[in-house]
């Protein structure tokens, strides 16, 4: 597509719940990103996919939180048992390089859990 | 010490000012350096990529120092569209992916 596409653009699920957040890239860009934005902090690294590589999950918080990427290009983030603490804006981003190159971001999807 | 500092802001500033807001960071092997900005409740928007002999873009000018692990922007003749939170970005220390600041908000005034 023409930009990065995130689903649902919001959430809002009760505590205890599993969720799926969606995230489908740039046509041809081979990175993909997920970052987390909690009210008035800086964005949060969660995971990294690069092609068919391994991804870096370093930045994952807890094991309530998986991603993949199927067939190098749409991925989903889960949660599974969400927690208040989880509330925040989810940001995927792809770029085409390594990540030495700019990221293009979708427009989040905002997570409230209640 | 933080992987990539910022003065929180906010700088409150009259259309045509020129500001400045400096970032510092805290990996030396640090490659890619980025300015983006962010306005309220949206995505952030890479602004300008920073390299090492400064670059210029309209009216936006960014700076590298190296030796002190500091990055600059400066913006010349402020707009009022120029309000937004302004975030510095370098990679990680594996090259993998990229380190925000919390960002520096700007408020440009008529």
């Amino acid at each position: 597509g023409a930009g990065v596409s995130q689903s649902p653009s919001n959430k809002v699920t009760e505590k205890g719940k599993d969720v799926e957040l969606r995230c489908d890239p740039i046509s041809g860009h081979t990175a993909l990103y997920w970052y987390r934005q909690s009210l008035g902090q800086g964005l949060e690294f969660l995971i990294y996919f690069q092609g068919n590589s391994a991804p870096d999950k370093s930045g994952l918080p807890s094991d309530r939180f998986s991603a993949e990427r199927t067939g190098g290009s749409v991925s989903t983030l889960t949660i599974q048992r969400t927690q208040q603490e989880d509330s925040a804006v989810y940001l995927c981003a792809s770029s085409s390089g390594d990540g030495a190159t700019g990221y293009t971001f979708g427009s989040g999807t905002r997570l409230t859990v209640v | 010490r933080k992987e990539v500092e910022q003065d929180p802001g906010p700088f409150n500033v009259p259309e045509g000012a020129t500001v400045a807001f400096n970032c510092t960071y805290s990996n030396s092997a640090s490659q890619s350096f980025f300015w983006y900005r962010q306005d309220c409740r949206k995505e952030p928007k890479l602004l300008m990529s920073v390299y090492s002999s400064g670059n210029e873009d309209g009216r936006f000018t960014a700076q590298l120092n190296r030796a002190s692990q500091y990055i600059s922007l400066l913006i010349r003749d402020s707009k009022l569209s120029d309000s937004a939170t302004y975030l510095c970005v370098v990679n990680n220390q594996a090259g993998t992916a990229l380190i925000f600041g919390k960002g520096t908000t700007l408020s440009v005034s008529s």
